[in-house]
C-alpha cells in the first residue's frame, strides 16, 4: 500500500462548487504539505502544517483553506472553485524538519470548468 | 532571497547517449539541503537524492550521478547511457534550514529519450 494517499486522483467540477482534496498518510510523518502543479511553473506551496495544530499558509494560500483533522490527515478545500484552480495537486510529508526529504502523494488532477 | 533555476526547458536524447540536467540555485542561508526529484509520464514525484550544504562530493547511484559546486552554486544530475524509461520531468528543489518552511521548486527539466 502507498505510502502517502490522495483522493480523489481525478476530479471534474464546475465553477463556484466547493470541493475538497483529502491526503492520508502512513508514514507516522509530522510534517504535511498541499502543492499545486501548473504547466511550466515547477510546483508551489499552498499550506502547511507542522503537527496538528499548527498551519501555515504558503506562497499562494488565497482561494483555497485546509484542515489538519489527525497527524495523518490532511485535506484541502477550494471554497469557491474557479477555472484558474485547474492544476495537478499534491501532498506530501516529511518526517520533522522540513530540510527532511519530502514524500509526495500520487496527486489529484483537479479541472475546474 | 531563494531561488531555483532549471535553464533547460527541454532536451531529447537518444538512447545510450549521456545527459547532463542543470541546476543553479541562490540562498542565504549556509545550511540548506538540495533536492532531485523525477515526475515520470504517470504524474508522481519520485524521490532521486537529498544533499547536504556541507557535503560536496559528488554522488554516483547506477547510472546517475550529481555534481555538487558550491563555488557555482549548481547540482547538476547526470545520467549515463539514458534509456527510454528516463523519459520524465526532472525538478531541482531547494530546502534553507533557517526559512523552516518547505521546498522552493525549479520549474523542471522535461527529458525526451527516443529509441
Amino acid at each position: 500500500d502507498a505510502d502517502v494517499t490522495q483522493t480523489p486522483r481525478n476530479r471534474i467540477t464546475k465553477t463556484g462548487k466547493r470541493i475538497m482534496l483529502e491526503c492520508s498518510q502512513t508514514k507516522g510523518h509530522d510534517r504535511m504539505y498541499w502543492y499545486r502543479q501548473d504547466p511550466g511553473l515547477g510546483l508551489r506551496l499552498i499550506y502547511y502544517s507542522f503537527d496538528v495544530k499548527d498551519i501555515n499558509k504558503g506562497e499562494i494560500s488565497d482561494g483555497y483553506s485546509v484542515s489538519r483533522q489527525a497527524q495523518a490527515k490532511f485535506s484541502l478545500s477550494l471554497e469557491s472553485a474557479i477555472p484558474n484552480q485547474t492544476a495537478l495537486y499534491f501532498c506530501a510529508t516529511s518526517l520533522a524538519d522540513s530540510t527532511d526529504t519530502q514524500y509526495f502523494g500520487p496527486g489529484t488532477r483537479l479541472t475546474v470548468l | 532571497a531563494q531561488k531555483v533555476t532549471q535553464a533547460q526547458t527541454e532536451i531529447s536524447v537518444v538512447e545510450k547517449e549521456d545527459v547532463t540536467l542543470d541546476c543553479v540555485y541562490e540562498t542565504r542561508d549556509t545550511t540548506y539541503y538540495l533536492f532531485w526529484y523525477k515526475q515520470p509520464p504517470s504524474g508522481e514525484l519520485v524521490f532521486l537524492i537529498r544533499r547536504n550544504s556541507f557535503d560536496e562530493q559528488n554522488e554516483i547511484s547506477g547510472r546517475y550521478s550529481w555534481n555538487f559546486q558550491k563555488s557555482t552554486s549548481s547540482f547538476n544530475f547526470t545520467i549515463t547511457a539514458s534509456q527510454v524509461v528516463d523519459s520524465a520531468v526532472y525538478f531541482c528543489a531547494l530546502s534553507e534550514y533557517q526559512a523552516g518552511t518547505a521546498l522552493i521548486f525549479g520549474k523542471g527539466t522535461t527529458l525526451s529519450v527516443s529509441s
